[in-house]
């Protein structure tokens, strides 16, 4: 099966800083993948599909790219509601495996 | 409104069943997917098990940690989709959620299986 592994598992950053999370795949899986992110208490929420494509509602500071293997989340200027775990998953063939997820706050 | 709604979590003991609902409203059953996705206390994701469109013969698929003992089906007439549990494991414990699916795309592009709403998810407790 296809490994999903996230780095790093959890960063600090400040308001207004550019934050890029890393996915990473252990074979290559196209563009067949998803982020999400999950504030504290919260069901987990789609942002991003197909690599780059923003789901409807989702914040324009959020973008994703990468295409194969290595993938990446940015969030262009971070925002206080942006504290969250956010988790790629790849979802070409099953398993449809998440990654272990990267936990952002606040500094 | 797209909503979907779990039950029948609860207290199983090892070794036991339990049968979880996900009732969908807002939108056409039979023209999405359905995923489970659970969450053990404090852990990461993880993918349980798809049921797919009418459209695609709502074939199923499982991951290997509940293979064998998870069942998904779905009563469209019903709005509902189901999860039968059994042979319960203590590991089984997560909040279990059911997620709709959307295919989209096209043939150049590639198609694409958007998991768009989340319930709010049901407790599942494994323990003696």
């Amino acid at each position: 099966d296809i490994q999903m592994t996230q780095s790093p598992s959890s960063l600090s950053a400040s308001v207004g800083d550019r934050v890029t999370i890393t996915c990473r795949a252990s074979q290559g899986i196209t563009n067949y993948l998803a982020w999400y992110q999950q504030k504290p208490g919260k069901v987990p929420k789609l942002l991003i599909y197909a690599a780059s494509t923003l789901q409807s509602g989702v914040p324009s500071r959020f973008s994703g790219s990468g295409s194969g293997t290595d993938f990446t989340l940015t969030i262009r200027s971070l925002q206080p509601e942006d504290v969250a775990t956010y988790y790629c998953q790849k979802y070409n063939i099953p398993p449809y495996t998440f990654g272990q997820g990267t936990k952002l706050e606040i500094k | 409104e797209v909503q979907l709604v779990e039950s029948g979590g609860g207290l199983v003991q090892p070794g036991g069943s339990l049968r979880l609902s996900c009732a969908a409203s807002g939108f056409t059953l039979s023209d999405h997917y359905i995923d489970w996705v659970r969450q053990a206390p404090g852990k990461g994701l993880e993918w349980v098990g798809r049921s797919r469109s009418k459209a695609n013969s709502y074939s199923t698929e499982y991951a290997a940690s509940v293979k064998g003992r998870f069942t998904t089906s779905r009563d469209d007439s019903k709005n509902s989709v189901y999860l039968q549990m059994n042979s319960l494991k203590t590991e089984d414990t997560a909040v279990y959620y059911c997620i709709r699916g959307t295919r989209t795309g096209n043939l150049w592009s590639g198609y694409h299986v958007v998991l768009d709403y989340w319930g709010q998810g049901t407790l599942v407790t494994v323990s003696s």
